[in-house]
């Protein structure tokens, strides 16, 4: 069965700092990792995703994640934080054999102090 | 943005009543997925589709029923509401082979009293 472990149910940074958000997870098979993020009252927005190929990848507002099987880790970073990244984060495990459903983790409230 | 549509965005309803959610797209993707979110635990997913007529459980199925009788269209039903039920629910969409992430509504607020 697949899971996923995201540390710190809210993290706080000051504007301009680095940004990182955990997440860990369990699956048998290689798995498709995502981050999504959602604003107030509104649904979830693809931020990036890894399949398959270079471990980095780089999603949208400047965020970017390694897999690193190893530790069977794909956490969330961005160099330097803006007001505007306040938000709940979600990482989240699926595979294609599973009809691609997807395995959330708790989520992770990011507070961006000016 | 994807073209999703969820309906109603938000409804109140007594303890006991059938409640049915809808779910619209217009992107001709395969799979729908229909999830909640409750505060602690992310979001879960209810039930999902494959194609039309075909649909199975996810983790948090009891007291929930789903149809698809086309392509773009998923309703999640829930025979007699309890205010466990109440939730924020989220339909998704996805489309095999390359591109496997899913793709969100806006969500609809559910509140039985």
């Amino acid at each position: 069965a697949q899971s996923v472990t995201q540390l710190g149910s809210h993290v706080s940074v000051s504007e301009g700092a680095l940004v990182l958000l955990r997440c860990n997870y369990s699956s048998s098979v290689p798995p498709y990792l995502f981050w999504y993020v959602q604003y107030p009252n509104q649904g979830l927005q693809l931020l990036l995703k890894y399949t398959t190929g270079a471990t980095l990848v780089k999603g949208i507002n400047g965020f970017e994640a390694e897999f690193k099987k190893s530790e069977t880790s794909f956490h969330l970073t961005k160099p330097s934080a803006h007001m505007s990244d306040a938000a709940e984060y979600f990482c989240a495990v699926t595979q294609p054999a599973s009809s691609y459903k997807l395995i959330f983790g708790s989520g992770t409230r990011l507070l961006v102090r000016p | 943005d994807a073209g999703i549509t969820q309906s109603p965005r938000h409804k109140v309803t007594e303890t006991g009543t059938p409640v049915t959610l809808r779910c619209h797209q217009t992107e001709n993707h395969r799979y729908m997925y229909w999830y909640r979110q409750d505060p602690g635990h992310g979001l879960r997913l209810i039930h999902y589709s494959y194609g039309v007529k075909d649909t199975d459980k996810g983790e948090v199925s009891d007291g929930y029923s789903v149809s698809r009788s086309k392509t773009e269209d998923f309703l999640l039903t829930l025979e007699s509401a309890t205010s466990s039920q109440t939730s924020v629910y989220f339909c998704a969409i996805s489309e095999s082979g390359g591109l496997p992430e899913a793709f969100f509504g806006q969500g609809t607020r559910l509140t039985v009293v």
